[in-house]
């Protein structure tokens, strides 16, 4: 079946603005995750979200980012008046229920590019 | 908090050499621990897992041993070959109200010459 799928591949967008990744998880999913790739920072976790419960923002790193996840399966990661810093890949994943012995298989997809100028 | 320590790339090895690659970690509690690799131009994918101490995961020739006492997780294949030169990361879940989240090492970029 269909794996994780991100878009856009790749997005370059000037200091200041505001731009927008999407995530379609695997179908079924009912966890989905979002990781920042840098050269300085390695992975880091940014948020993720379980089925209908709050999302675990704990990895945000400023305020100016934010995600949402609509119905339950496609996600969005907004970035507002990007920086600089925020050049990155930025990686989806998803996964079966958190709580059961599958704990940590996650299904990555393949990534947007971000290039902040 | 929660950390994970690889070894420093690139490594570089000949076509059926044996192959380490360390990672340490640190956690409360009984964090389960995975390797999940990166080949040129794909995307991340989980490579092998282990759930709680003594446990060895393994795939495709690679192995892992959950070790508690040294909180270790090292990698090791007895013969490498071109396929496997890809970006290796050591991840671990912490459990608890870190439940889900995966912390992940730097990475360790390997390369196989034939």
């Amino acid at each position: 079946g269909a794996g994780v799928s991100q878009s856009p591949s790749n997005k370059v967008t000037e200091k200041g603005k505001d731009v927008e990744l999407r995530c379609d998880p695997i179908s079924g999913h009912t966890a989905l995750y979002w990781y920042r790739q840098s050269l300085g920072q390695g992975l880091e976790f940014l948020i993720y979200f379980q089925g209908n419960s709050a999302p675990d923002k704990s990895g945000l790193p400023s305020d100016r980012f934010s995600a949402e996840r609509t119905g339950g399966s496609v996600s969005t990661l907004t970035i507002q008046r990007t920086q600089q810093e925020d050049s990155a890949v930025y990686l989806c994943a998803s996964s079966l229920a958190v709580g059961t012995p599958l704990r940590g298989e996650q299904y990555f997809g393949p990534g947007t590019r971000l290039t902040v100028t | 908090g929660d950390s994970v320590t690889q070894m420093e790339g690139p490594v570089t090895l000949s076509e059926e050499a044996f192959l380490t690659i360390n990672c340490t970690y640190t956690a409360t509690g009984y964090p389960s621990l995975f390797w999940y690799v990166q080949y040129p131009g794909e995307g991340l994918q989980l490579l092998l897992k282990a759930t709680k101490a003594d446990d060895k995961g393994s795939n495709k020739g690679f192995e892992a041993t959950y070790r508690k006492e040294t909180t270790s997780f090292h990698l090791e294949k007895g013969s490498v070959q071109v396929s496997d030169s890809a970006v290796y990361f050591c991840a671990l879940d912490a459990g608890g109200t870190s439940y889900g989240k995966l912390t992940f090492g730097q990475g360790t970029i390997l390369t196989v010459h034939p």
